[in-house]
């Protein structure tokens, strides 16, 4: 029941820039709720990657960055790396639902 | 360096409920922030469960509520999840986390993960 909406897949080749998107509403990104990104690798589990729209954790890459407008939000991955491939979820909070809701997913390959 | 981990029966039947203990090291519960619980059912995505507070104060999915029942024990430094009458639909992967609801609602460290399939 994600009512948070990402592109189900990107892709690109090592070393340029990808970015994926995340669309919510009102009642979520559009209220002025935080998003935050995560990154899980294949049969890991989800890492923070990305916190408060544009803060990145200790340890981070400075190739994630993340932004936000109106109902909606922005993963950029620039310098495309293989360890990358990986996938990417958003996350913010709802006010109608009274608590968190994630986005659909996206998976990045790296070509 | 806090650390979480997921501990339960891995196959629980049809009808039952599913019982599972997130043990936190590296930061005591009763220090404060809250602590949650988020599941991925295999190839999907994401659905947060619940979360409580170390006060004991909870807040649930509303799709869940009515199954759900998280509680802290801050003596053992662990929290814990019951989801009752479950079905194949509750099969999925339930990870425990560190709760930032205290400032921007999000989750900052994560178990490892454990299965649980609903089977007879």
């Amino acid at each position: 029941q994600s009512v948070l909406t990402q592109p189900p897949s990107v892709s690109g080749a090592p070393g340029q820039r990808v970015t994926i998107s995340c669309t919510g509403s009102s009642s979520n990104i559009g209220a002025g709720y935080d998003v935050h990104w995560y990154q899980q690798l294949p049969g890991t589990a989800p890492k923070l990657l990305i916190y408060g729209n544009s803060n990145r954790p200790s340890g981070v890459p400075d190739r994630f960055s993340g932004s936000k407008s109106g109902t909606s939000a922005s993963l950029a991955i620039s310098g495309l790396q293989a360890e990358d491939e990986a996938d990417y979820y958003c996350q913010s909070y709802d006010s109608s639902l009274s608590g968190y809701v994630f986005g659909t997913g996206t998976k990045v390959t790296v070509l | 360096q806090v650390q979480l981990q997921e501990s339960g029966p891995g196959l629980v039947k049809p009808s039952e409920t599913l019982s599972l203990t997130c043990t936190v090291s590296g930061y005591s519960i009763s220090s404060g922030y809250y602590w949650g619980w988020i599941r991925q059912p295999p190839g999907k995505g994401l659905e947060w469960i619940g979360s409580i507070y170390h006060s004991g104060s909870t807040y649930y999915n509303p799709s869940l509520k009515s199954r759900v029942t998280i509680s802290v024990d801050t003596s053992k430094n662990q929290f814990s999840l019951k989801l009752s009458s479950v079905t194949a639909a509750d099969t999925a992967v339930y990870y425990c986390a560190r709760d930032r609801g205290d400032y921007s609602f999000y989750f900052d460290y994560w178990g490892q993960g454990t299965l649980v399939t609903v089977s007879s």
